[in-house]
């Protein structure tokens, strides 16, 4: 357990739905962060939100929208995703933002039919 | 521009050692490791800062060559429990004052009794 709780686990979506992923941190951290795992692949910064600011986005499409309310919560918001954005999204924090430590959540695994 | 490890599969027997490599084509900063079971989530094991610095977690070590632009992360006596995939991080500084970190693909390891 890393502190770092994503749900769901595993979602299945049309290209033409719109959800929501939701990730929580109890760990009391200022940074929290989007990656994107595919297969093969390395992982893939999505977005970077510092004290609820979003510092970095790294030419993510639109179809992803993030949201972060508080330090503790951060959405990603999905609608009319491709067959190639099927991937394990993995939300992180870490304390002051920064290239320290990240403590990961175990991720959602999202299937785009 | 994404780090570069070798080998991509590796296969030991307990007991036996082995050797993880990361290697950058540019300057870096910092190199970050992580380690990942199926289906959890990366583990933070260690970060080296530049200065050629080595590092160690139990049985896992780690060195950093900033001249050569690579890090080794050393495995010894292998544990079952040391399977999963090691990422390493590489952080560059990316221009005004700004760093970025980028994963390499991974190594997956898995130990056999």
């Amino acid at each position: 357990e890393t502190g770092v709780t994503q749900t769901p686990r595993h979602l299945v979506m049309g290209m033409t739905n719109k959800k929501s992923l939701k990730c929580e941190q109890h760990l009391g951290h200022n940074a929290m962060y989007w990656y994107k795992q595919s297969a093969k692949k390395p992982l893939e910064l999505m977005f970077v939100y510092n004290f609820k600011e979003q510092t970095e986005n790294n030419s993510v499409p639109s179809r992803f929208s993030p949201e972060c309310p508080n330090s503790s919560h951060l959405f990603l918001h999905l609608h009319t995703l491709q067959p190639e954005d099927s991937a394990l999204y993995l939300c992180a924090s870490s304390p002051r933002g920064g290239n320290e430590k990240l403590f990961f959540g175990s991720g959602t695994q999202l299937s785009v039919l | 521009q994404q780090p570069v490890q070798s080998p991509q599969a590796v296969i030991l027997r307990e007991g036996e050692d082995a050797v993880i490599n990361c290697s950058s084509s540019k300057a870096l900063y910092s190199v970050h490791w992580y380690r990942q079971k199926h289906g959890e989530a990366p583990v933070f094991l260690m970060i080296l800062l530049k200065g050629g610095e080595q590092k160690g977690h139990d049985k896992i070590s780690a060195s950093f060559n900033e001249k050569k632009q690579q890090s080794s992360l050393y495995l010894t006596a292998s544990q079952l429990s040391y399977s999963g995939t090691y990422f390493c991080g590489t952080e560059v500084y990316s221009g005004a004052g700004s760093y970025q970190l980028t994963f390499g693909k991974g190594t997956k390891l898995s130990v056999i009794p």
